[in-house]
């Protein structure tokens, strides 16, 4: 199956710094990104949906200022976490989707644990 | 809005018996639905989808789903489980209308007795 990596595996930053990471499909173009992030013991949360060439969308809640998203190539999206705070420590993770017709799959990323101390 | 609920929240079970871990979703059209395991300290796998066709779907490791539109539920079983099913489950729905946005359950965590 297509496979998507995330760099890197885990962060571990100080408040108020940024922190970039990066999502890659590395067999397939991705037109569409999605990110999420996942606290301990709870579902993933949708943040934002990425699409090549545009603007992400941003879920209601998620504050666009402070979690930069950039998705410059078929195979690349890249989420910052700006003037990072220890809340905003968490698992994110990283899809990648390929459409055929109605049919659909994301292809989840092994997830990047951030730390903010 | 999309939404996607499961009744359980946490299931405890003896090694051999049968499991069935409820689903359902909220949405008006087309959805395409999955399953997805997390093992402790792992990231997701897709256990089973359904897109269209057969509404009973098999997935991998001895798991299958049924679909049923009339009730807007997809539930997982397994006939029987294994002490290596610990493990924290999600169903999850996406659509064409919704943007392809996938939506998640709030999980089923789920502990098996050796």
């Amino acid at each position: 199956g297509a496979v998507v990596s995330q760099h890197p595996s885990w962060v571990i930053c100080k408040s108020g710094t940024s922190v970039k990471i990066e999502c890659r499909s590395l067999d397939f173009q991705a037109t569409t990104m999605f990110w999420y992030r996942q606290f301990p013991k709870q579902s993933l949360m949708l943040m934002a949906t990425s699409n090549e060439g545009s603007k992400a969308t941003y879920e209601q809640g998620v504050e666009k200022d402070k979690f930069l998203i950039n998705h410059a190539s078929l195979t690349l999206s890249t989420l910052t976490v700006t003037s990072a705070h220890p809340e905003d420590s968490s698992f994110y993770i990283c899809s990648a989707s390929e459409i055929s017709g109605e049919s659909y799959e994301q292809y989840f990323g092994p997830g990047t644990r951030l730390t903010v101390t | 809005a999309q939404s996607v609920s499961q009744h359980n929240h946490h299931v405890i079970l003896s090694e051999a018996a049968s499991l069935e871990l409820g689903c359902n979703y909220s949405y008006g059209g087309t959805v395409n639905l999955f399953w997805y395991v997390q093992y402790p300290g792992q990231h997701l796998q897709l256990l089973l989808k359904y897109f269209s066709g057969d509404p009973l779907v098999k997935g991998i490791k001895g798991f299958e789903a049924e679909f049923i539109k009339s009730k807007f539920s997809f539930n997982l079983r397994k006939p029987s489980v294994q002490w290596s099913d610990t493990a924290e489950y999600f169903c999850a729905v996406n659509a064409r209308t919704g943007g392809f946005k996938t939506i998640f359950g709030a999980g089923t965590r789920l502990f098996v007795k050796a």
